[in-house]
């Protein structure tokens, strides 16, 4: 079966423009979270949604923001990019985003490049 | 506060055993899992353990104390291709995200 799908895989912005990420997860997984990965911070969480709600929000700025649609795939924006933002962005699906035996599957994520 | 220990970097020779230890401190615990990155991929789901004890899948073991806040993953009979970053994560309370530390990286040589 199809694993979860992250476009595009590469960008480059300039600071102060906005980006959106988009991620289709592995069908029939109705939970879909995303992470930040740097090299100084490693994974942080971002948000997470299951069925068009946002359960959980890490500790982001404002400018970081997401959604789910009805088919389950997930869109994150961030607006006025600044270039602490580059970064590997990663997208987890699972069933039901509890914990379980299966974890998450990871996309391959991308990555952001702010310059 | 939410704070979970590994470290930073280990090496290994092929064919040794390896024990990559993380402590954790979180508000809350709903299981904690463990993965593998290999550089420029996806983390891959290598483990999870809530209850107290040694979990063993092949290779891979990991162990879980909640009342210490402490597992390990053990790799056994190393092979080249397990050189990557091995990431510790624990589950919050809610189980809706992963609380992840910064990443051991393994490199294993001949």
């Amino acid at each position: 079966k199809a694993g979860v799908t992250q476009t595009p895989r590469y960008l480059i912005k300039t600071r102060g423009q906005q980006v959106t990420l988009s991620c289709s997860p592995i069908s029939g997984h109705r939970s879909v979270s995303w992470y930040q990965q740097t090299p100084g911070q490693g994974l942080q969480f971002l948000f997470e949604y299951f069925s068009e709600t946002q359960r959980n929000k890490g500790n982001f700025p404002g400018r970081f923001s997401g959604r789910q649609f009805s088919n389950s795939r997930s869109e994150m924006n961030v607006s006025t990019l600044e270039l602490g933002d580059s970064a590997l962005y990663l997208c987890a699906s699972s069933l039901s985003g509890t914990a379980s035996n299966y974890g998450y599957t990871f996309g391959s994520g991308t990555r952001l490049t702010v310059v | 506060g939410q704070n979970i220990d590994q470290p930073t970097e280990m090496t290994a020779t092929e064919g040794a055993i390896v024990q990559i230890n993380c402590t954790y401190q979180t508000s809350g615990f709903n299981g904690l899992f463990w993965y593998q990155q290999h550089a420029g991929e996806a983390p891959t789901f290598l483990s999870y353990n809530v209850l107290d004890g040694l979990e063993e899948k092949g290779r891979f073991s990991s162990f879980l104390s909640r009342s210490k806040g402490y597992s390990y993953l053990l790799l056994k009979e190393l092979q080249m291709k397990d050189s990557a970053s091995y990431l510790c994560a624990v589950m919050n309370q809610a189980g809706t995200a992963l609380i992840f530390g910064k990443g051991t990286t393994l490199s294993v040589s001949s």
